[in-house]
């Protein structure tokens, strides 16, 4: 059972306009929230993350948006850059002892056309 | 500086060989990590090491899979008698200490024929 869900595999922007990813989750335990963005044959990279106790986390172009009694978050990019096309993780984190335990999604395939 | 460093990035093994798979973490991270990835879907928990010890294996598949980290710094994952269904892309991560960001290494795909 996935506790950690990215719906769409892939998504397709147009260059300067906003790329929206999505994460849903079914774990109430967790509380701790980050994006990972990968380029092929690299590993993921840190990206941007979010604490449970806030519902919005913001560095440059990307922003995160929490909404815990949905079970919901998503990732805006604005605008979008051809560079931004990647594989984007969303990965959960429990609160707690064992806390440290990463579970990912699937990745949502972002590909920003100039 | 460096980065977390995995070797070897391609690995091709007949079934029932032992492999050995190398990570080197980022200098000075207390934290370490291996997960692995399955074509389509995400990292999956495998194990964790804070310094030398390791804290958690309650990922590692089946006791064919064991990993060390004897001095607190490189660690080695190790997979006795493998099998087709232990091809996948195997990732390690570090993190400064337990609670912080994990930072991922290039990974090794292993292919089992």
């Amino acid at each position: 059972d996935q506790q950690v869900k990215q719906n769409s595999p892939s998504l397709s922007v147009q260059e300067g306009r906003i790329s929206i990813l999505n994460c849903d989750y079914t774990n109430s335990m967790f509380d701790y929230f980050l994006w990972y963005k990968k380029y092929p044959a690299e590993g993921p990279t840190f990206l941007i993350s979010i604490s449970s106790i806030k519902d919005k986390n913001e560095d440059g172009r990307f922003t995160v948006f929490l909404n815990k009694s949905a079970k919901h978050l998503s990732l805006h990019i604005v605008p979008s850059q051809p560079g931004d096309s990647a594989v984007y993780f969303c990965a959960a984190r429990e609160g707690g002892a064992g806390s440290y335990q990463l579970t990912f999604g699937k990745g949502t395939k972002l590909s920003v056309i100039p | 500086g460096a980065g977390v460093s995995q070797s070897p990035r391609y690995k091709v093994t007949k079934r029932g060989q032992d492999v050995a798979l190398r990570c080197d973490p980022i200098s000075g991270h207390v934290s370490l990590y291996w997960y692995r990835q399955a074509l389509g879907q995400g990292p999956e928990f495998l194990t964790y090491f804070n310094y030398e010890a390791q804290q958690d294996k309650s990922g590692l598949p089946n006791d064919r899979f064991s990993a060390e980290r004897p001095e607190g710094s490189i660690s080695t994952l190790t997979i006795q008698r493998t099998e087709q269904r232990d091809s996948a892309m195997y990732r390690c991560a570090s993190s400064s200490d337990t609670f912080e960001t994990q930072y991922f290494g290039p990974g090794t795909r292993l292919l089992v024929l």
